[in-house]
């Protein structure tokens, strides 16, 4: 079965700084799907960004980019020029695309505090 | 994205009683799913809501339990039967968009507590 770890259940930056999330994954799998979600106080579940395995290009959206190693199967997240509103928690997420849909698979989360 | 609006929001309630979540999204999809959040906890998946037939649940969640409804593509509704304190948790509804890498969107989620 698949597997997300988030080793860091906190972390801190300050304002303008950047900061580094750590996701690994385990699969058998060659193809699948990867994601960042933010969730807030809100509680409201915001895709973040998202990566195919099979590009070798790394995701990027603004301010936010992914490390992608498919062969060490890691997936980090990093947040550059942090402002107050990305503090919340962020899951990491994996998804098969194969036999149509299948669940999403979540990390437990690292909640990220940004510092004025 | 998709917009995705979940009723109720919150609710308090009592043991051995249940409640009855909507979740409606603003256009047709394909796939529906819910799943819980406990307390500090990550998300876990409970069902795929499929439309025209019956839930496919994830080991460890029943239909007794958690019944499932989605009478068209725009509309699902899950129900907590029976409820107890350990049912207390943020019940999120979701919905997958066909193209790859076919995101899965959150509706805002109901925070239930039961006393």
């Amino acid at each position: 079965a698949q597997t997300v770890t988030q080793s860091q259940p906190e972390m801190s930056v300050q304002e303008a700084e950047t900061v580094t999330l750590s996701c690994t994954y385990d699969t058998s799998e060659s193809d699948y799907y990867l994601f960042w979600y933010k969730q807030p106080p809100s509680r409201q579940m915001i895709l973040v960004i998202r990566q195919e395995a099979y590009k070798q290009q790394n995701a990027t959206e603004n301010r936010f980019s992914v490390n992608f190693q498919k062969a060490a199967k890691s997936f980090s997240l990093k947040i550059s020029d942090s402002q107050l509103g990305d503090a919340a928690m962020y899951f990491c997420a994996y998804r098969t695309p194969q036999g149509g849909s299948e669940k999403l698979v979540f990390g437990k989360g690292t909640k990220l505090t940004v510092n004025p | 994205s998709a917009v995705i609006s979940q009723k109720p929001s919150r609710d308090i309630c009592q043991r051995g009683t249940s409640l009855t979540i909507q979740c409606q999204v603003d256009s047709q999809v394909t796939m529906m799913f819910w799943y819980r959040q406990q307390p500090g906890q990550s998300l876990t998946l409970i069902a795929t809501a499929n439309q025209g037939s019956e839930a496919t649940y994830e080991s460890g969640f029943v239909i007794d339990k958690f019944p499932i409804s989605r009478p068209n593509l725009t509309f699902s509704t899950l129900t907590v039967s029976n409820m107890s304190p350990e049912d207390s948790s943020i019940y999120l509804c979701s919905v997958e968009r066909k193209l790859a890498p076919k995101p899965t969107f959150f509706g805002p989620g109901t925070r239930l507590t039961v006393l």
